[in-house]
């Protein structure tokens, strides 16, 4: 299995502008994470799936984030309208049991 | 609710020395116990985890973990550093709810 993937890798974009992200999960895993991970604020969650459907999603920051999953191999992160604040590295990662397995990141500037 | 904490934002050992990076949690119940590292620029990775038995641990790169009930704690440990171990290194509980990471803890190993 190739792991998690997420894409793209890198972004920037300019205050005001939409930003997707994207995640492929471990095949057979049904739950998935979105973190994001800042010096200031480390490590944190944003939103959980489990079998696609949102479980949790408190850590979302603002209404300007948005979480979907429209089927178990596939979920977006988008930010909507994106500001300079949000820059961090995104994360995803899947789940079948215990341990997550997370992707290389998304590193988001917002300029 | 279940939590971590990581008491030292850093940790300086010479290489060939022994290590020890500090966790302690809460948690109602019983705790299933997770270390991950982060090399720069990459997602979390995971070492090892407890859920049940001995209490000690073993895991990845010659990692290994003492799960302490007494004292909530599940400290991660290394007999002989190497500078490659050099990361940032994530505890996580996982109880009623999926894993909550510690803030992290930046191990540096000096030749």
């Amino acid at each position: 299995d190739a792991g998690v993937i997420q894409s793209p890798r890198h972004e920037v974009t300019e205050m005001g502008q939409e930003v997707t992200l994207r995640c492929k999960p471990i095949s057979g895993h049904d739950y998935l994470f979105w973190y994001r991970q800042t010096m200031m604020r480390g490590l944190e969650l944003l939103i959980y799936f489990n079998n696609n459907v949102p479980i949790d999603d408190s850590g979302m920051p603002e209404d300007r984030f948005s979480a979907k999953m429209p089927n178990a191999s596939f979920s977006t992160l988008k930010i909507q309208p994106s500001e300079p604040r949000d820059s961090a590295v995104y994360f995803c990662a899947s789940s079948g049991s215990n341990e997550q397995f997370f992707g290389p990141g998304t590193r988001l500037t917002v300029l | 609710a279940q939590s971590v904490a990581q008491p030292e934002d850093q940790v300086n050992v010479a290489e060939g020395n022994p290590l020890t990076v500090k966790c302690t949690y809460s948690v109602s119940g019983n705790p299933y116990l997770f270390w991950y590292v982060q090399y720069p620029n990459r997602g979390l990775q995971f070492l090892l985890k407890y859920i049940t038995g001995d209490n000690l641990v073993k895991g990845s790169y010659g990692f290994e973990a003492e799960f302490n009930k007494s004292q909530t704690s599940f400290h991660l440990k290394k007999p002989s550093a190497l500078v490659s171990d050099s990361a940032l290194y994530f505890c996580a509980v996982e109880g009623n709810t999926p894993l909550v990471f510690g803030k992290g803890t930046r191990l540096s190993v000096i030749a």
